[in-house]
């Protein structure tokens, strides 16, 4: 059973590009989280996501930035109009239908804003 | 302050030996689950402990909660090199959206050998 997925795993991006960001939860989970962490930081919530569906966005920046998990295919993270201070380290975790509360992370995308 | 607050910030200790790390947060709590972190790679799970629970074993690690307190520890026994990474706790708040994580700013442990 593979892991969590997710790709690129390293992002360059000038400032003003998009960034999109990619994440497969595991089989069988159907609720996606995804986090930011800057350096030296723990991370911190963005938002989370069942299919089709945004249940919590209360931590997503209001501009710029949106998120998906469509009925088929990966969760998307997508950052338009990109400034320095996005750079950081996104991850994302899943979690299975039943809700057993443990959240298994990604590897992350470390994206470099330049 | 935020949510989940480890301490001490950093550790640094002799292989063999015992780690502790501390965790306080503010709100209750459904759960509260402690994470391991390598340096530039991403967070491994390592235990949760259920709001009803109050000490919980797995291997070498033992994670005790104190709800009344609002805090929990990790304790790491026999330490090796290996256990050289961040430890965050995250608590999954009962007054939240369930799901939610709120992290830490996470504990850096030096295993030395």
């Amino acid at each position: 059973n593979a892991g969590v997925m997710q790709n690129p795993r390293h992002l360059v991006r000038r400032r003003g590009q998009e960034a999109r960001l990619r994440c497969s939860p595991m089989k069988g989970h159907s609720h996606v989280y995804w986090y930011r962490q800057l350096p030296e930081e723990g991370l911190k919530f963005m938002v989370y996501l069942q299919k089709e569906n945004i249940i919590d966005e209360s931590g997503m920046p209001k501009e710029r930035f949106s998120a998906e998990f469509p009925k088929e295919g990966p969760s998307i993270l997508r950052i338009q109009q990109v400034v320095r201070g996005d750079s950081a380290a996104y991850f994302c975790a899943s979690s299975p239908r039943s809700l057993s509360y443990e959240q298994y992370f990604g590897p992350g995308t470390r994206l470099t804003v330049t | 302050s935020q949510q989940g607050e480890e301490d001490p910030q950093a550790l640094s200790i002799q292989e063999g030996e015992n780690a502790t790390m501390n965790c306080s947060y503010k709100t209750s709590i459904n759960n509260l689950q402690w994470y391991r972190q390598n340096s530039g790679r991403g967070l491994v799970h390592l235990i949760l402990i259920r709001s009803n629970e109050r000490e919980k074993h797995s291997g070498r690690l033992r994670v005790t909660l104190d709800t009344s307190k609002k805090s929990s520890s990790l304790l790491i026994t026999a330490s090796r090199a290996a256990d050289t990474a961040s430890y965050f706790c995250a608590t999954d708040s009962a007054e939240l959206i369930r799901g939610k994580l709120v992290f830490g700013a996470g504990t850096i442990l030096r295993v030395k050998s």
